[in-house]
């Protein structure tokens, strides 16, 4: 089945523990992306790939990092989480713009 | 900067009746536009996407979309509405190819008996 992966579905941290969010997908697409949801506030970009070792900022990276050393997978690291950083993370992926996203179930994180 | 704007935030509607959800984007050229739904608890499923071509697109679960270049407008309709329709919905923008792809605030709609 084509799908894209995440990895915890929950995790509830405390202030300054490093964490990764694991994101993966099996349709070899080139494009992937992670995004943060907050109520009011809809889904807002925090990086994006556009293939291996490729990857830029979108709107809100501060406190984020990424890394995609191969093209199935693309981590979410957060170095020092703080509770602002708390919210619901998804991963997706595309083979380009024309042809939309797939979306991962989500994250949902907490930070304490 | 490209950015989309869904200006309703709580749409009410009875089952059986029509549906329009409006969103307007700011875009420098021709834009990649997506609508996407999002039932609770879940992720987000494409529903559908304009380019290029008909300006009226047909999508899943029987929903349509329009866009209109002189107004900056991509909305979304349906004439029917199901109580299953009930779920957030939100449009986007994105350059195409793969760039940066912007999404509103989202559409709660509720579905009433």
């Amino acid at each position: 089945e084509a799908q894209v992966t995440q990895n915890p579905r929950y995790l509830i941290t405390v202030t300054g523990k490093k964490l990764t969010v694991t994101c993966s997908q099996n349709m070899n697409h080139e494009y992937m992306s992670w995004y943060r949801q907050d109520p009011g506030l809809g889904l807002r970009q925090i990086y994006y790939s556009m293939n291996v070792e490729v990857t830029d900022k979108g709107d809100v990276p501060e406190g984020y990092k990424v890394s995609r050393k191969e093209k199935r997978n693309f981590p979410l690291i957060l170095e020092s989480p703080s509770p602002n950083q708390t919210s619901l993370y998804f991963c997706a992926s595309g083979t380009g713009g024309d042809y939309g996203y797939t979306f991962g179930s989500g994250t949902r994180l907490t930070v304490v | 900067a490209q950015s989309v704007t869904q200006p309703d935030i709580h749409i009410t509607v009875s089952e059986g009746a029509s549906l329009e959800l409006r969103c307007n984007y700011s875009y420098g050229a021709t834009p990649y536009l997506f609508w996407y739904v999002q039932s609770p608890g879940q992720g987000l499923q494409l529903l559908l996407k304009y380019f290029s071509g008909d300006t009226l697109v047909q999508g899943i679960k029987g929903f349509e979309a329009e866009f209109k270049r002189s107004q900056s407008s991509f909305n979304l309709r349906k004439p029917s509405v199901h109580w299953s329709d009930a779920a957030e919905y939100y449009c986007a923008v994105g350059k195409g190819g793969y760039q940066k792809v912007t999404f509103g605030t989202g559409t709660k709609l509720q579905v009433i008996p």
